[in-house]
C-alpha cells in the first residue's frame, strides 16, 4: 500500500533561515503528493500539491518538487518567518491494504518552531 | 463560505462513559471523513462517507465506535464505552471530490480519565 515517511522533528530555526523538511513515499503508480499544515489551534489545511513527476508545488513561499527517481517530495522555504511555526504533514492518496483514492495517508508530522 | 464545523472542541470524560462528536461539512461536499490524531502522529482514517454511505470503515473499531451521516450532510461519531487509549483529537474533514484536497475542522480533543 501507499505510505509516507517524514523526517523526525522537531525543527527549530531562526527567522530568515532556510528550511527543508524531508518526505519520502512508497506508492503504486504515481499518485499526487501533498503538504498540509496545521497552525496552532487550527485544523489542517492544504499548503501545496503536485500531481505528476517533476511538478513543483508552491504556496506562501514554500516549494516541493515531485521526484520519482528518489521517491521524495521535500518541503523547502528560503526564508522562514515566525508565522510559519506550525506542524507540517506530507500526504498521498491511498494507504495500507491498497489504493483507495478517496482518502489520504499522512506522515507523522514535523513540528517547526521559528524564533525571532 | 463557512468551513467544516466540529463540536465540542474539548471533552473530558471518565472511562466507560459514552461520548459523541458532531461535524457539519462544507456545503455541497459529498465526501466526509473522520480521522483520529494521536499526540505526535499524523491523522489516521477512521471512516469515509460518500453522501450517506460509509464506503471505507475498515479502520473503525466497531466494538465501541459508531458513526452515522443521516441525509448525507452532518455526521456524528460516537464512542461507547470510552477507554483511556481513546484520548486523542478527532478530526472531521470534507471534500468535493478533487483528489487529495480535504478541508478539515479544528478537531475535537477527547481526554478520558
Amino acid at each position: 500500500g501507499n505510505s509516507v515517511t517524514q523526517m523526525e522533528g522537531p525543527v527549530t530555526l531562526s527567522e530568515e533561515a532556510f528550511l527543508t523538511i524531508n518526505c519520502t513515499y512508497t506508492a503504486t503508480g504515481y499518485p499526487s503528493l501533498f503538504w498540509y499544515v496545521q497552525y496552532p489551534g487550527e485544523g489542517l489545511q492544504l499548503l501545496l500539491k503536485a500531481t505528476k513527476a517533476d511538478d513543483k508545488g508552491s504556496n506562501k513561499g514554500f516549494e516541493a518538487t515531485y521526484r520519482k527517481e528518489t521517491t521524495s517530495f521535500h518541503l523547502e522555504k528560503g526564508s522562514v518567518q515566525v508565522s510559519d511555526s506550525a506542524v507540517y504533514f506530507c500526504a498521498l492518496p491511498g494507504g495500507a491494504g491498497g489504493t483507495s483514492y478517496g482518502k489520504l495517508t499522512f506522515g507523522q508530522g514535523t513540528i517547526l518552531t521559528v524564533h525571532p | 463560505e463557512a468551513g467544516v464545523v466540529q463540536s465540542p472542541r474539548y471533552k473530558i470524560i471518565e472511562k466507560k462513559q459514552p461520548v459523541a462528536f458532531w461535524c457539519n461539512p462544507i456545503s455541497g461536499h459529498n465526501t466526509l471523513y473522520w480521522y483520529l490524531q494521536n499526540l505526535g502522529q499524523g491523522p489516521e482514517l477512521l471512516i469515509r462517507y460518500e453522501n450517506e454511505e460509509a464506503v471505507d470503515d475498515s479502520q473503525l473499531p466497531k466494538d465501541r465506535f459508531s458513526a452515522e451521516r443521516l441525509k448525507g450532510v452532518d455526521s456524528t461519531l460516537k464512542i461507547q464505552p470510552a477507554e483511556l487509549g481513546d484520548s486523542a483529537v478527532y478530526l472531521c474533514a470534507s471534500s468535493s471530490g478533487e483528489a487529495g484536497e480535504l478541508f478539515f475542522g479544528e478537531g475535537s480533543r477527547l481526554t478520558v480519565l
